[in-house]
């Protein structure tokens, strides 16, 4: 399955500790798409990332949050110093360079404690 | 006003009824439109792209009205299978705008 993978699906940090969450594109695409879903909540858009650069970060919090996709290896969305509110499944995508279909990650669910 | 409005539901029919959901949207420089279903604690899946001529894909069917702003998903004949929460996404420069979804229940 050439899908997007995300990784860790399911993780687990306590008040003050780093999460890294991961995500590989389907394979072909170099677009990259971070969202974000709180409990209760609809997805909300993070950030756009091609191949070492960052296209749109209109979403991002302005603190403790960075996203990256680096020429090699997958994509990484960094939460430093989590709090209970950073608690949410967190959606990767990608595309081509069309963009015109997007496909979506099984997402990674952080819980902070 | 958000950028996509959907109504929340619950909506819960019987097997067999047919359902519609709409949605508006506020920016009428949006490229495209589409509908998606997640299922709990799942990711959420394509269920259609939308155009303005309309398009149907089996009992799905997709509206697109850009003078009015405003996106319909009619469901026919619904199965069980189709209780999910539907959401309205407006695509502005590759960044996806969600509504907050319609949740639907299709009892026996």
């Amino acid at each position: 399955n050439a899908g997007v993978m995300q990784n860790p699906r399911h993780l687990v940090r306590r008040r003050g500790q780093e999460a890294r969450l991961r995500c590989s594109p389907m394979k072909g695409h170099s677009h990259v798409y971070w969202y974000r879903q709180l409990p209760e909540e609809g997805l909300k858009f993070m950030v756009y990332l091609q191949k070492e650069n960052i296209i749109d970060e209109s979403g991002m919090p302005k603190e403790r949050f960075s996203a990256e996709f680096p020429k090699e290896g997958p994509s990484i969305l960094r939460i430093q110093q989590v709090v209970r509110g950073d608690s949410a499944a967190y959606f990767c995508a990608s595309s081509d360079r069309g963009g015109n279909t997007i496909y979506f990650g099984e997402g990674s669910w952080l819980t902070v404690v | 006003r958000k950028e996509v409005e959907q109504d929340p539901g619950p909506f819960n029919v019987p097997e067999g009824a047919t359902v519609a959901f709409n949605c508006t949207y506020s920016n009428s420089a949006s490229q495209s439109f589409f509908w998606y279903r997640q299922d709990c604690r799942k990711e959420p899946k394509l269920l259609m792209s939308v155009y303005s001529s309309g398009n149907e894909d089996g009992r799905f069917t997709a509206q697109l009205n850009r003078a009015s702003q405003y996106i319909s998903l009619l469901i026919r004949d619904s199965k069980l299978s189709d209780s999910a929460t539907y959401l309205c996404v407006v695509n502005n420069n590759r960044k996806l705008i969600w509504g907050l979804g319609t949740s639907l229940g299709v009892n026996p």
